[in-house]
């Protein structure tokens, strides 16, 4: 069964410019998650995706983060502008459901803001 | 709000040595607990899980038990090898949003193996 799967998995650019990382979940998985993984701190969740509906969002940066899901299946996160602050490694996730069922990741896109 | 706390590394061993790497919580209701194992250059993995109280998750050699009592979810290996040296994150699954499932990761302890 192939996994979750990102790219790019490394991305650098100047500060004010735009990015877009893309993400293909498990087949069959319902729920995806994006998460922003800081250097030396834990992952911490973006955005969580029921199908093509958002469940939580509330720690979306939504001033310069967006995320949609078209048809449920294949994900993009877009930063507009970049900052330095979003220097990090954005890791993707999907679930069959939602619930305690486990999280499968993928290898993540590194960002480096310039 | 719910968290996690993990020991702060990193944690250096000889290869065959126990590791004991500890985590303790906080939450309300009842989370399910996870230990993810992130190996140099590669995502994170799940390693083990346990989803009530008493419950002990086991693989590869590792356990970990879900404490209420003391709210813990120590991480143990009897016998480390090279191969195990990666970054270890303790995380609960954090339902008190709602709907929401999204993971509470602690810091990550990186573990070092020698030979």
């Amino acid at each position: 069964e192939a996994g979750v799967a990102q790219s790019p998995r490394y991305k650098i650019i100047e500060k004010r410019q735009s990015v877009a990382f893309w993400c293909n979940p498990i087949s069959g998985h319902a729920t995806l998650y994006w998460y922003q993984q800081i250097l030396g701190q834990g992952p911490k969740l973006l955005i969580q995706f029921q199908n093509n509906g958002v469940v939580d969002d509330s720690q979306l940066p939504k001033d310069r983060f967006s995320a949609e899901r078209l048809k449920g299946v294949d994900s993009t996160l877009k930063i507009q502008p970049a900052k330095l602050e979003d220097s990090a490694v954005y890791l993707c996730a999907s679930s069959l459901e939602g619930g305690a069922d486990t999280q499968y990741f993928g290898p993540g896109t590194r960002l480096t803001v310039l | 709000g719910n968290s996690v706390t993990q020991m702060e590394g990193p944690v250096t061993l000889s290869e065959e040595a126990f590791l004991t790497i500890n985590c303790t919580y906080t939450a309300t209701g009842y989370p399910s607990l996870f230990w993810y194992v992130q190996y140099p250059g590669e995502g994170l993995q799940l390693l083990l899980k346990a989803t009530k109280a008493d419950d002990k998750g086991s693989n590869k050699g590792f356990e970990a038990t879900y404490r209420k009592e003391t709210t813990s979810f120590h991480l143990e290996k009897g016998s480390v090898q090279v191969s195990d040296s990666a970054v270890y994150f303790c995380a609960l699954s954090d339902r008190s949003g709602g709907a929401t499932n999204k993971l509470i990761f602690g810091t990550g302890t990186l573990l070092a193996v020698q030979p």
